[in-house]
């Protein structure tokens, strides 16, 4: 069966910090990726997906990017946090009808 | 561009009742996927079940239930016999035919409580 991995599962950064988040999944092969961010007490907003090794669609434009360099890892990265880069990060594969499947997430606290 | 309306920011229901979350949604599209998520206070997003636009017959997965009206544009969640696990938040999501799989559009959420 398919799993989803990610890490860490909270982090505090300090304003200016790089930031590196990671997530891998297994059990399936050249998945859809995605990576969302959730604000305190509200949806979901997609950030980036990815189809394949190295290609990433960027759906919003902010002070994040995210890589593939591998089939089932994706990253998610910041040379320099934003105090408003805190919030809740879920990645995520697609499987069937585009049902999402999410990782446990990462609490970014950006002081 | 679609939109997702969850008008219930918090429900209350007492153990064992039904209890129905409204959803809305606003596309122009004619194939389009519905869904709606549990997210318990530990932070994960558990997929609950899954209405196609062309579906005929209401989508149902052991207790939940999703009344589907298509000429409303509404797809509620439907939770028979309400447990104590049930309380979270529960999110009502669309995607496109024809988009990237994945590429959901969520609600605001409603939390749901459920007393003993």
């Amino acid at each position: 069966s398919q799993t989803i991995h990610q890490w860490p599962a909270t982090l505090v950064q300090p304003v200016g910090s790089p930031l590196s988040l990671e997530c891998t999944v297994e059990g399936t092969s050249n998945p859809n990726l995605y990576w969302y961010r959730q604000a305190a007490g509200r949806g979901l907003q997609l950030l980036f997906y990815s189809v394949g090794i190295g290609q990433i669609s960027s759906e919003v434009p902010q002070n994040l990017s995210a890589s593939r360099p591998q089939d089932r890892q994706f990253i998610l990265s910041s040379k320099k946090l934003l105090l408003s880069d805190s919030g809740f990060y879920l990645c995520a594969w697609s499987g069937t009808l585009g049902t999402l499947f999410f990782g446990s997430g990462t609490q970014l606290s950006v002081l | 561009a679609q939109k997702i309306t969850q008008t219930q920011p918090g429900m209350f229901v007492q153990e064992k009742e039904a209890v129905t979350l409204d959803c809305t949604y606003d596309t122009s599209d004619q194939s389009y996927g519905l869904f709606w998520y549990k997210q318990p206070s530990s932070g994960e997003m558990i997929f609950l079940i899954y209405q196609g636009s062309y579906d005929e017959q209401n989508a149902t997965e052991g207790r939940y239930s999703l009344n589907f009206q298509k000429a409303r544009k509404s797809a509620n969640l439907v939770i028979s016999a309400s447990q104590l696990g049930d309380s979270a938040m529960y999110f009502c999501a669309m995607s496109l035919a024809g988009t990237s799989y994945g590429k959901l559009t969520f609600g605001q959420g409603t939390i749901l409580t459920v007393h003993p």
